[in-house]
């Protein structure tokens, strides 16, 4: 069984639409994250959740709108798409601080 | 912020070839993590490694806290070792993993 598991694994779309991306882990983890990886490869924390509650808002646009209904999937909503949206997105979860993250694959974003 | 520094930022290896990659880190952290990203873009976690040393198959890693760096070993490199290896390390009284900027191994038959 899939960790951590993200949907979907690609997405692409107009700018200015409004897309979700979704994110479940099976591993019982109290922590999950948002993480998004630029065209160089550069990887950034955007958010994490600790028991759904937002505890990292790392500076991200507020069209960025994370939402956790249970401890279980962490998913993100992005409004009004732009062309530097385009990215892959991935989804993490830990069970505490100082405990290892696992990720998902990744949501490749590509905005037309 | 805390800065990662990841060294070499490219390598090129001959199949059979050891290598080891670097990573310096700028202020005390909880939490160090060893990632593989895949031709198909995963990431792969490789080591949980905030001190010490430990080994996995071919691959072998060592942290050294107190000097802020650690280590990753690849011996008798695979074209499937191919890729990008990122460190992360989680700063103190965060919840975040701050990345290095990779490096990027290609290992030729």
């Amino acid at each position: 069984d899939t960790a951590v598991s993200q949907t979907p694994k690609y997405l692409v779309t107009q700018m200015g639409n409004d897309k979700s991306i979704k994110c479940e882990q099976n591993l019982g983890h109290d922590t999950m994250y948002w993480y998004k990886q630029d065209s160089k490869k550069f990887l950034k924390i955007m958010f994490s959740y600790n028991n759904k509650e937002l505890i990292i808002n790392e500076t991200v646009p507020n069209r960025f709108s994370p939402k956790s209904p249970d401890k279980a999937h962490l998913n993100l909503h992005i409004n009004s798409l732009e062309l530097g949206d385009s990215a892959v997105y991935f989804c993490a979860s830990s069970q505490l601080r100082e405990q290892p993250q696992h990720f998902g694959d990744g949501t490749r974003l590509s905005i037309l | 912020g805390i800065q990662v520094e990841q060294s070499p930022p490219d390598l090129i290896l001959q199949e059979g070839a050891n290598s080891t990659l670097r990573c310096n880190f700028s202020d005390s952290v909880n939490n160090l993590q060893w990632f593989h990203q895949n031709p198909w873009g995963q990431l792969i976690n490789l080591f949980y490694i905030p001190s010490g040393t430990k080994q996995n198959g071919r691959l072998s890693a060592t942290t050294v806290a107190t000097e802020r760096y650690s280590l990753l070993y690849i011996s008798s490199s695979q074209t499937t070792d191919s890729g990008v290896y990122f460190c992360a390390v989680e700063p103190y009284n965060t919840d975040k993993l701050i990345f290095g900027t990779g490096t990027r191994l290609q290992v030729f038959p």
